[in-house]
């Protein structure tokens, strides 16, 4: 079946530090990759996402290359924001109209 | 701007009501989803639907129940809400097809007490 595993948090920086959180994936056929963000006693908001191996998905300076040989879709910022501070989900869609999350992972951004 | 709607930010219910979250999206998207969400267990999914009148159990539906009436309503009902249903609940739709993810709604913070 499908999985997604995300680094464990919580993943504390000081502003303007570079952040990678991992993520990695199991999954048969082309899966499409996903990073959602959640703010603060907010729902998800879709971050960035990628369709086809090798593609990036970048938005608001993040960005995540999907890797089909190492099944990995990991997020980058090169330098973080307090703004930033939130739960990440990673989150793969496969057959079936699922998606399928990773357990998130929460940024706190020290000023 | 696509939205998705769920009515309430938060609610306070007793144990036995009955409770209805209501969610509603603009999109005309087929898919629509509830989950629940709560510390260090993540996002769990609760019951979906991909059309009109037509529902699926997730993982943990017991103690909930579903109703879509109408393409963009899909409404979560705790028969007899209990303490332990105490959580975040999000809404969310897709269209069909696996490129697009998800759009969430902001969520509703329910308590039962």
């Amino acid at each position: 079946g499908n999985s997604v595993t995300q680094m464990e948090g919580p993943v504390t920086l000081s502003e303007e530090a570079f952040l990678t959180i991992n993520c990695t994936y199991t999954a048969t056929g082309y899966p499409s990759l996903f990073w959602y963000v959640q703010y603060p006693g907010e729902g998800l908001q879709l971050l960035l996402k990628a369709t086809k191996a090798d593609d990036k998905g970048s938005n608001k300076g993040f960005e995540a290359t999907y890797r089909k040989e190492t099944t990995s879709f990991h997020l980058e910022k090169g330098s973080v924001q307090v703004s930033d501070s939130a739960v990440y989900f990673c989150a793969l869609y496969n057959a079936g109209n699922m998606l399928t999350f990773g357990g998130g992972t929460r940024l706190m951004v020290k000023p | 701007d696509v939205k998705v709607t769920q009515s309430s930010r938060y609610l306070v219910k007793r144990t036995g009501e009955k409770v209805f979250l209501e969610c509603v999206q603009d999109m005309d998207h087929e898919n629509m989803f509830w989950y629940r969400q709560d510390p260090g267990l993540g996002l769990r999914l609760i019951y979906f639907s991909y059309d009109v009148k037509m529902k699926e159990k997730g993982d943990i539906p017991e103690g909930y129940s579903v109703s879509r009436e109408k393409k963009e309503r899909f409404s979560l009902i705790l028969e007899s809400a209990s303490t332990n249903q105490t959580s975040m609940y999000l809404c969310a739709s897709s269209p069909p097809g696996q490129v697009y993810g998800y759009t969430f709604g902001s969520g509703t913070r329910l308590t039962v007490v």
